[in-house]
């Protein structure tokens, strides 16, 4: 069955320094991986996705993340962070012929002044 | 740039209560879902649907939860006697192929 494990619950760092949001999945065939952002009260926004094709996908405001399928890992790095990164970013999984989408639990992001 | 929709934003009942949820994907999106969030915790799936059947649900979503698509704009999630613990927000959401979920505001289900 497939899974996501986002280990570390909260991450608090200061501005303008990097950071790491990991995720791990466990399944058998192939998959589609996704980070989800939702700041306070809201929906949840697509920040990037793999699909196929090149491991390293950005979003349009600096995060990145690189699909390693050795170590079934998904993790998400922005070099420096902004106040306003402030926010829980989710993890997703979808397994290729499927309709479900498994989500972790989340990482809960504060930048610090 | 289109969006998904979601009404009510909140939704105050009493337990055993039928409520209705609503939706309104993206236009031209051929996929639909149900998720809720019970405060703190992760999103979870509850339904998808396609081709005016479900495709596949959850442990969740037993016989006390329904989805339609009455007419060709929303979606909606009827809950048939509100628990406690069906508390939570509930998130629609819709994707044109199956890749990329797009999702609503969300509706704050609040069960007294």
């Amino acid at each position: 069955a497939q899974s996501v494990t986002q280990l570390d619950s909260q991450v608090p760092v200061f501005e303008e320094a990097p950071v790491e949001l990991r995720c791990n999945y466990s399944s058998s065939v192939s998959v589609y991986l996704f980070w989800y952002v939702q700041y306070p009260n809201q929906g949840l926004q697509l920040l990037l996705k793999y699909l196929s094709g090149s491991t390293l996908v950005e979003s349009i405001n600096g995060f990145e993340a690189e699909f390693n399928k050795s170590q079934t890992s998904f993790h998400l790095r922005k070099p420096s962070v902004h106040i306003s990164d402030t926010a829980e970013y989710f993890c997703a999984v979808k397994t290729s012929g499927t309709y479900k989408y498994i989500f972790g639990t989340g990482t809960r992001l504060k930048v610090l002044a | 740039e289109p969006e998904v929709t979601q009404t009510p934003s909140h939704q105050v009942t009493q337990m055993g209560q039928e409520v209705i949820l609503r939706c309104v994907p993206i236009s031209n999106h051929l996929y639909f879902y149900w998720y809720r969030q019970i405060l703190g915790q992760k999103v979870e799936f509850l339904v998808s649907f396609y081709n005016n059947e479900i495709s596949e649900k959850s442990e969740i979503f037993d016989d006390q939860f329904s989805v339609e698509r009455p007419d060709g704009s929303n979606f909606t999630l009827k809950i048939r006697s509100t628990k406690l613990e069906d508390s939570a927000m509930y998130f629609c959401a819709s994707t044109g192929r199956i890749d990329t979920q797009y999702f609503g505001p969300g509706t704050r289900l609040t069960v007294l």
